[in-house]
């Protein structure tokens, strides 16, 4: 496996159920983000973590709930989700984030993303 | 004012035609802009990263980067059907922590 790898791809889930977006990078980066994707929409980031701490967290409601137990993994765990909440989450992984090391020039790598249906 | 601007497009150009693609930012001490391609359906990819005032190359793609009028743009020489995509403007503000924040992107169509 390389790069960055989501899963699963499609999900569909009701009002009341609870499930976990999963992530992993085999890039060695240091850094790993959280996007939303909705319709005509900018990419809205949801959580940043580097070196495994959150340096980030854009006001998300709280039935978003990340997780990165080590460098490489990243989850997201939902819980009572609303329709509007449907969307393309993506996660993404870069190098180096700027809050360590001041760099500011390390692209992100996007995984392929999870399509997710709140019904 | 948006942090990132992008024409929504669509931007439609015949193929073998020149596609002008323009980012505005707001954040004047911003250093480095990044344009990434999403094809329907699929996530966004790395295309061209530009960091200096200018023009930089690579292949059919070329970037260019006025800091003072805080605007970058993305041409593609030769467009292909296959360019067709939606083209995403992301500019790291250092006035906000280094964040990267993207544009709401600019679809373009190449017709054959």
């Amino acid at each position: 496996e390389t790069g960055v790898t989501q899963t699963p791809r499609h999900l569909v889930m009701g009002m009341t159920n609870k499930k976990s977006l999963k992530c992993e990078q085999h890039l060695g980066h240091n850094a790993m983000y959280w996007y939303k994707q909705s319709a005509k929409k900018p990419l809205e980031l949801m959580f940043v973590y580097s070196l495994e701490e959150r340096v980030e967290n854009n006001s998300v409601p709280s039935r978003f709930s990340p997780e990165c137990p080590n460098s490489s993994h990243l989850f997201l765990h939902l819980h009572t989700l609303q329709p509007e909440d449907s969307a393309l989450y993506l996660c993404a992984s870069s190098q180096d984030h700027p809050i360590d090391r001041g760099v500011y020039n390390s692209p992100l790598h996007f995984g392929n993303g999870t399509r997710l249906t709140v019904t | 004012q948006k942090e990132v601007e992008q024409n929504s497009g669509p931007l439609s150009v015949p193929e073998g035609a020149i596609a002008s693609l323009n980012c505005t930012y707001s954040d004047r001490v911003s250093q480095s802009f990044f344009w990434y391609r999403q094809y329907s359906g699929k996530s966004p990819e790395l295309i061209m990263s530009i960091y200096s005032n200018g023009d930089k190359e690579d292949g059919r793609f070329t970037a260019q980067l006025n800091k003072a009028s805080q605007y970058v743009s993305l041409l593609i020489r030769d467009s292909q059907p296959s360019d067709s995509a939606t083209y995403l403007c992301a500019v790291n503000f250092y006035n906000q922590g280094g964040k990267l924040i993207f544009g709401q992107g600019t679809e373009l169509s190449v017709k054959p």
